[in-house]
């Protein structure tokens, strides 16, 4: 069974970069029709998508967050990762990442248990 | 990219039928239907519950039924029941390859 983890520091301070990794087990993230995207969650609030990524690294991010995002994938290690700069305080969130279908379907249909990252001094 | 709307809440009682909406511009939603949707519990991640509008994937109960018309999209639960108390989302493919979820919409269960 697919399994994803989120890991990286949950407190990051204004203005810094926040990392996040997610660890794909129970499947290769190199699949023929899946990307792997990361979505956030503000406290109290909906969920946003951020951006996702194919095995070969193409990347589709939201327009709102793209001047801050990179997202990036390892293949060797199962894992594709997620970088923030410039974090405020309205960045802090719980962040998941999930496996995206894009190519036809469209949905996001396994999530990690989610990672709590608070921007704070 | 603004969220799709949806109302903050709904209710009903274990046995009835609930219906969340799910609206969006045209230029969310109005020409496609890759609409999805999500079961969300408090602390826990989200659970895919429908895809391409109506479809339910593998192990969904045939309780959450969904619909599309023009540019609004639904989510109804029948035969309601505890469990089903959770907040909603719906998430749609919105052009120029983005994707925007709704505000989400908390269930209870009376």
């Amino acid at each position: 069974q697919l399994q994803l983890q989120e890991s990286g520091p949950g407190l990051v301070k204004p203005s810094e970069t926040l990392s996040l990794t997610c660890t794909v087990s129970g499947g290769s993230i190199s699949s023929s029709t899946f990307y792997w995207g990361w979505i956030r969650q503000s406290p109290g609030k909906g969920l946003e998508w951020i951006g996702s990524i194919y095995d070969s690294g193409y990347t589709y991010y939201n327009p709102s967050l793209k001047s801050r995002v990179t997202i990036s994938v390892d293949t060797s290690k199962n894992h594709f990762s997620l970088k923030l700069t410039s974090v405020t305080a309205a960045d802090t969130a719980v962040y998941y990442c999930a496996r995206h279908e894009l190519v036809r379907d469209h949905y996001f249909d396994s999530w990690g248990q989610g990672a709590l990252v608070t921007v704070s001094s | 990219q603004s969220a799709l709307t949806q109302p903050a809440s709904v209710s009903g009682s274990p046995g009835q039928s609930i219906t969340i909406s799910c609206t969006g511009t045209s230029s969310d939603f109005g020409n496609y239907n890759l609409v999805s949707w999500y079961q969300q519990h408090p602390g826990k991640a989200p659970k895919f519950m429908i895809y391409e509008g109506s479809k339910r994937p593998s192990g969904i109960s045939n309780r959450f039924s969904g619909s599309k018309s023009g540019n609004t999209a639904s989510l109804t639960i029948s035969g309601l029941q505890a469990d089903d108390e959770a907040d909603y989302y719906c998430c749609s493919y919105a052009g120029s390859s983005t994707w925007v979820f709704g505000g989400g919409t908390k269930l209870t269960v009376l």
